[in-house]
């Protein structure tokens, strides 16, 4: 089976400019969710989607958007993209149930590596 | 103040050496995550542990509850070892905040 998959897997942007970064979960993961990992930090949480519904936002500003198709693959949207926000962008997947989502394992995407310049 | 902290951030050792990898939290958790990164940034997860003590070839993850600490070993270590352990915790609270991670901890085994 295929791991999670995301693209691109690099992309260079400049500042005021916005961006979408894909990911594709593990065939039967429900759940989603979205990380930042500037170099030299560990990642930090963005988002979490299970059954296309947002079910945990992280302490990124409204520019960061997200959603859930059908097909349980995500887009992470950022709009007037910041120096700042060059980082690795991470997303996980995992197998899930309505009501307990977040106790099952999360499986790691590859990441994309965001640059503005 | 990061609620996850790793110790040590570096770690250097020579081929065979048993390591000890530590984590410490502050918030009351529902799981604790163990995780390995590699230059180039992929993650793979090793171990999510809630109680007690977990073991995959050679590396063993355990973890306290009330002491709020985790440690994870790596037995009869190897170059292919090297690479970022990362330590994340999701809250007693359920799965909106996601998982907080630690800054890692940088290893490095010499042949």
């Amino acid at each position: 089976d295929a791991g999670v998959t995301q693209s691109p897997t690099h992309l260079i942007k400049t500042r005021g400019q916005h961006v979408t970064l894909r990911c594709s979960p593990i065939s039967g993961h429900k759940s989603v969710s979205w990380y930042q990992q500037v170099l030299g930090q560990g990642p930090q949480f963005i988002f979490q989607y299970y059954e296309k519904e947002e079910r945990g936002r992280g302490n990124f500003p409204d520019r960061f958007s997200a959603r859930q198709f059908p097909n349980y693959s995500s887009e992470l949207n950022v709009n007037a993209l910041l120096l700042g926000d060059s980082a690795l962008y991470l997303c996980a997947s995992s197998f899930s149930d309505r009501d307990y989502y977040w106790i099952y394992e999360q499986y790691f995407g590859p990441g994309t590596r965001l640059t503005v310049t | 103040k990061n609620e996850v902290e790793q110790s040590p951030q570096n770690l250097t050792a020579q081929e065979g050496e048993f390591i000890t990898i530590n984590c410490s939290y502050s918030v009351g958790i529902s799981a604790l995550h163990w995780l390995q990164q590699h230059p180039g940034g992929g993650i793979v997860s090793l171990f999510m542990l809630s109680s007690g003590k977990k073991k995959h070839g050679r590396l063993i993850a355990t973890i306290n509850i009330q002491e709020k600490h985790s440690s994870l070993h790596i037995t009869a270590s190897h170059p292919r070892d090297s690479a970022v352990y990362i330590c994340a915790v999701r809250g007693s609270g359920g799965g909106a905040d996601g998982l907080t991670f630690g800054k890692g901890t940088h290893l490095i085994i010499q042949p």
